[in-house]
């Protein structure tokens, strides 16, 4: 079946790089995303892949892509204090959103 | 702005009360979610309507129902709540891709 794991946990430096990674079962997704979620909202789409694509960049952030080993990871370029939260990496299967259980991201200044 | 809306924010209900939550989106979006998000877990699909086609998942509880009257409006029924219910509730909208789904603020659960 679809499942998505992620490390729990990343404490970075202020100005640092933030890299956030996750694996997942089921490589018959469409897309594969990444949410964040800032205490008691709802989620934000923050960037998201295509299946056949191996990276993606948009602004600070860049998403890589290995199919083979089924691992997706988020760079976020010269953390900011505002990029504390916590994030979530999912895949679409049809049109139901199969999520990991998240990564706290907490940026140290 | 075109957004996703929910309501209220923050719901306390007692055990085996039932409550309706809200969502409504000016997105014009054919497609309407409802996710369950317990505390530090990950968010679970319950159901979904695609226009007026009801799609629930498999282990979705019964006591879980939905009704969308009409493409901006979509409610989440519970019918007699338990203690394990409580949740944060997130609606989200797609078009009929459903790869870019957007999420709204979410209803917070309590359940006394």
């Amino acid at each position: 079946g679809e499942d998505v794991e992620q490390s729990l946990f990343l404490s970075v430096r202020e100005g640092d790089s933030s890299v956030i990674n996750c694996t997942y079962t089921d490589s018959s997704s469409t897309y594969l995303y990444w949410y964040k979620q800032e205490p008691g909202a709802g989620l934000q789409l923050l960037t998201y892949i295509f299946s056949n694509m191996d990276m993606k960049q948009d602004q600070r952030l860049t998403v890589l892509l290995n199919k083979k080993d089924k691992h997706l990871s988020l760079r976020i370029a010269d953390t900011q204090t505002g990029d504390s939260a916590i994030y979530f990496c999912a895949g679409l299967y049809g049109n139901k959103l199969v999520f990991g259980a998240g990564t706290i991201l907490r940026v140290k200044s | 702005d075109a957004m996703v809306i929910q309501n209220p924010r923050y719901q306390v209900t007692q055990f085996g009360k039932p409550v309706t939550l809200s969502c409504s989106q000016t997105l014009n979006h054919n497609v309407m979610y409802w996710y369950q998000q317990k505390s530090s877990q990950a968010p679970k699909l319950l159901f979904h309507y695609y226009d007026k086609d009801f799609n629930n998942e498999a282990d979705t509880p019964d006591n879980f129902q939905s009704r969308r009257p009409n493409t901006s409006f979509c409610f989440l029924d519970i019918r007699s709540p338990g203690l394990g219910d409580a949740a944060m509730y997130l609606c989200a909208t797609s078009q009929p891709s459903g790869n870019e789904q957007f999420f709204g603020p979410g209803t917070r659960l309590t359940v006394l």
